[in-house]
Order: C-alpha cells, then structure tokens, then sequence
C-alpha cells in the first residue's frame, strides 16, 4: 500500500528566504506526482506535475524534483513571499488508483 | 475554459440525514474522484467514476455512495449521517485513467454535521 510522507509538517520562514519542502513515497512504482497548493478551507490549486519519466519541473519561483527511484520529491521556492504562504500537498499517482496525498506542509511566510 | 464546480458551498445536517454533494467536471472530462479532507486526517479517496461507472472505491462505509450522470456531472449521497462526517468534501476531474491524467479539483464542499 503506498504512503506518502511529507516533512517539516510546519515550517515558518522570514520573506525573501529560499526553502525546501519534502515529500517521500513508499512505491516507486509510480506514473506521476503532484504538488498542490491550499488555502485555508479552500479546494486545490495544482502547481506543477511530473512524470515518471521526468527529472524534475519548474514553473516561475518554483521548482519540483523527482528522485523515482529512492521515493522522494522536493519542491523548491525561491525567494518566498507572504502570498505563498498556505499548506502544499505532494500526492503521487499510480495506475487505476487515484491519487494518494501527504499530510501536507504548512508554510508561513514572515513579512 | 470552466472549472470543477461543485455545490452547495456549505451544508449543514443534523445526525441521521442525508446529504447529497454535487460536482461538474471540466468540459471533456468523462472522470469524477471525491475525496474526503476531514481535520487532522489529510485527504482521503472516497470514489471515482469514469463514463458512468464506478470504477474505483476508497475504505468508507456502504453509506457514501454516489453517481456520474450521462453529462458527466456527478453526486456524492452520504446517508445516516454521523459527526465525524463532518469535513471537507472535494470533487476532481480528469481526461480519463487517473494515474495518467492530471486531476483538477473543485472548491469543495464544507459538511458539517451536528
């Protein structure tokens, strides 16, 4: 059964850092992962998705890396600012199941 | 392009009840997932449905249950509601086999049950 960990559970950083979230996943037998990104109370936002196939993806401020074969993820963001602070969800994707989430990350950005 | 749209926004029950959830995939989306995000627990897998069948079923109780209707637009019932029902219900759709296709989610539903 997979299981996806994501670590810091928290994490609080002043404007302007760069950071590094952190996700692992237990089978690697995988087709994709997801990052996404929720706001309080709110639905999800997708940020960036990789394949299997893929080392890594980036899209603005953000890069997402995929290490398949040790079960990890991370994804960077540079420069963080206030407006991204919100909790970032890694879920992994694998055949006719659907997606399998981290607890998340909640991230607080420090004006 | 529209997106995930799902209804109401707010549902209050009392125990006992039904509550019946509903969601609108994007256009060309013939897959609906719900997943349930209760306080503490992270995001759960309820159901999926694909070109009107179920095809896939989280661990929940026969009383979550569901349909996709020939648009695609789908229902989540939850009946003999209980407080821990309580949570954030979440729609996603996506072109087709869900390891393959992104999924794209909705606004969400908030449940609470007193």
């Amino acid at each position: 059964k997979q299981e996806v960990t994501q670590i810091p559970a928290a994490l609080s950083v002043p404007e302007g850092e760069n950071l590094v979230l952190n996700c692992s996943f237990t089978d690697s037998a995988i087709y994709n992962l997801q990052w996404f990104r929720q706001d309080p109370g709110k639905g999800l936002t997708s940020l960036l998705l990789i394949q299997s196939s893929q080392r890594e993806q980036t899209s603005g401020r953000l890069n997402a890396s995929l290490d398949k074969s040790s079960g990890r993820s991370t994804l960077y963001i540079a420069a963080s600012q206030p407006g991204d602070s919100a909790t970032y969800l890694c879920a992994v994707a694998q055949g006719n199941t659907p997606l399998v989430f981290g607890k998340g990350t909640r991230l607080s950005v420090i004006a | 392009e529209a997106g995930v749209t799902q209804s109401p926004t707010h549902l209050i029950k009392t125990r006992g009840q039904q509550a019946t959830l509903r969601c609108s995939p994007i256009s060309g989306h013939t897959s609906v997932y719900w997943y349930q995000q209760a306080l503490g627990l992270g995001l759960q897998f309820l159901l999926w449905y694909d070109e009107g069948e179920e095809r896939n079923r989280g661990n929940f109780p026969p009383r979550f249950s569901g349909r996709q209707f020939p648009n695609y637009s789908s229902e989540l019932n939850v009946n003999a509601l209980e407080l821990e029902d309580s949570a954030l219900y979440l729609c996603a759709s996506s072109r087709g086999l869900a390891g393959v296709y992104e999924q794209y989610f909705g606004p969400g539903t908030r449940l609470t049950v007193t």
